[in-house]
């Protein structure tokens, strides 16, 4: 099946400083990507929908100024995670969709904000 | 928004046992879903059903789909160490967009 790559996969940062992870299709072109937040044995919340060479859509709740995605490439996307602070810490996964639909996802960054 | 609910939010069982857990979502749906998600990593698909399917199998797994109750079951026969994970059910619509549900943690026994 499709790979898509995540990195980094850990992540320690300090309270103030911005972290940036990075989701990528190796095999295939993905003309949408997603971003989801998992805390500790919860389901999965769907951040923002990253559609490539427009401006990502966020759900509702989540602030755009604070949690920055970039798809620049159809092979490339990238959340950014401004002024981070403890509560920002979580598991983040992303996933790259065909265009039939099929989803496949990255293997996650857990991040951790001191 | 999340719109799955799965039940038990945890199951433990003895390997070669059969696993059973279920999904209820609250809308219209196109497909649904069944991932497994080992402990810290990202999600792997297992299978998907059509909104016009009834019941779906993959190897040792069983899907079945009653869009009138709105719920999915999730059935793995023989169970075996190795399925121990958190099992999610993801319900789409027409965007792609999944919103999944709670989750069932499996533990197999050796």
């Amino acid at each position: 099946g499709a790979v898509v790559s995540q990195h980094p996969s850990r992540v320690i940062c300090k309270s103030g400083t911005s972290v940036k992870i990075e989701c990528r299709s190796l095999d295939f072109q993905a003309t949408t990507m997603f971003w989801y937040r998992q805390f500790p044995k919860q389901s999965l919340m769907l951040m923002a929908t990253s559609n490539e060479g427009s401006k990502a859509t966020y759900e509702q709740g989540v602030e755009k100024d604070k949690f920055l995605i970039n798809h620049a490439s159809l092979t490339l996307s990238t959340l950014t995670v401004t002024s981070a602070h403890p509560e920002d810490s979580s598991f983040y996964i992303c996933s790259a969709s065909l265009p039939t639909g099929e989803l496949f996802f990255g293997e996650g960054s857990r991040l951790t904000v001191l | 928004s999340q719109q799955g609910e799965e039940d038990p939010q945890a199951l433990s069982i003895q390997e070669g046992e059969n696993a059973t857990m279920n999904c209820s979502y609250k809308t219209s749906i196109n497909n649904l879903q069944w991932y497994r998600q080992n402990s810290g990593r990202g999600l792997v698909h297992l299978i998907l059903i059509r909104s016009n399917e009834r019941e779906k199998h993959s190897g040792r797994l069983r899907v079945t789909l009653d869009t009138s109750k709105k719920s999915s079951s999730l059935l793995i026969t023989a169970s075996r160490a190795a399925d121990t994970a958190s099992y999610f059910c993801a319900t789409d619509g027409n965007d792609y967009k999944l919103s999944f549900g709670a989750g069932t943690t499996v533990t197999v026994r050796a």
